[in-house]
């Protein structure tokens, strides 16, 4: 079982809808970060966070630590939102980074 | 820009041939770390350099895989007699905090990556 685990692995939707993409964890975290990749590999960093919400824009990204599970939001979706986003987590005492596999989200007109 | 930046962004190695992938930082970031990241999969940890200082090469898939950061700041990825299963995306990102400290210095900043295919 990996330990990082994201849902869905797709995702499909009309512009305008509200996208939820889950995040959950295994293993003790100091914090988790959700990225953005864009065809053509390069990463963007969306949020770093270790307790409650975190909003930039129509983003928003939530973690609940007792339950080990972190949640990000699209709120009115568009095109230009098409991307993987992958969720991942650092561990205690340690700068490593794990990552989930990703979710492919497609926005269409 | 000030962004990390990686070199070649694409590179074709037949097998058994050599590669050395380079990243450059953001300047003044004491982290640096390499990813691996397959074909429809997340990225996955190779190894983390702490100035010139490489604290953790777990991720290391075999000894064929070999980084540096001799004046901690440029690191090399090179892999020697490349293999079909090498075949990724490196990724290479940088943050300005040493092991352990807390907050926002924590954020990793990441290169646009090597296309590696071995054929």
């Amino acid at each position: 079982k990996n330990e990082v685990e994201q849902s869905p692995q797709n995702l499909t939707a009309q512009e305008g809808e509200f996208i939820t993409i889950n995040c959950s964890y295994s293993v003790g975290i100091s914090a988790l970060h959700w990225l953005q990749q864009h065809p053509g590999g390069g990463i963007v960093s969306l949020f770093m966070l270790s307790s409650g919400k975190k909003k930039h824009g129509r983003l928003i990204a939530t973690i609940n630590i007792q339950e080990k599970h972190s949640s990000l939001h699209i709120t009115a979706s568009h095109p230009r939102d098409s991307a993987v986003y992958i969720c991942a987590v650092r561990s205690y005492n340690t700068d490593k980074l794990i990552f989930g596999t990703g979710t492919r989200l497609q926005v269409f007109p | 820009g000030a962004g990390v930046s990686q070199s070649p962004r694409y590179k074709v190695a037949k097998r058994g041939q050599d590669v050395a992938l380079r990243c450059d930082p953001i300047s003044g970031h004491v982290s640096l770390f390499w990813y691996q990241q397959a074909l429809g999969q997340g990225p996955e940890f190779l190894t983390y350099f702490q100035n010139e200082a490489q604290l953790d090469k777990s991720g290391l898939p075999s000894d064929r895989f070999f980084a540096e950061r001799p004046e901690g700041s440029v690191s090399t990825l090179k892999i020697q007699r490349t293999q079909q299963e090498d075949s990724a995306v490196y990724l290479c990102a940088s943050s300005l905090a040493q092991l352990g400290l807390e907050g926002p210095y924590n954020e990793q900043f990441f290169g646009p990556g090597t296309r590696l295919t071995v054929l």
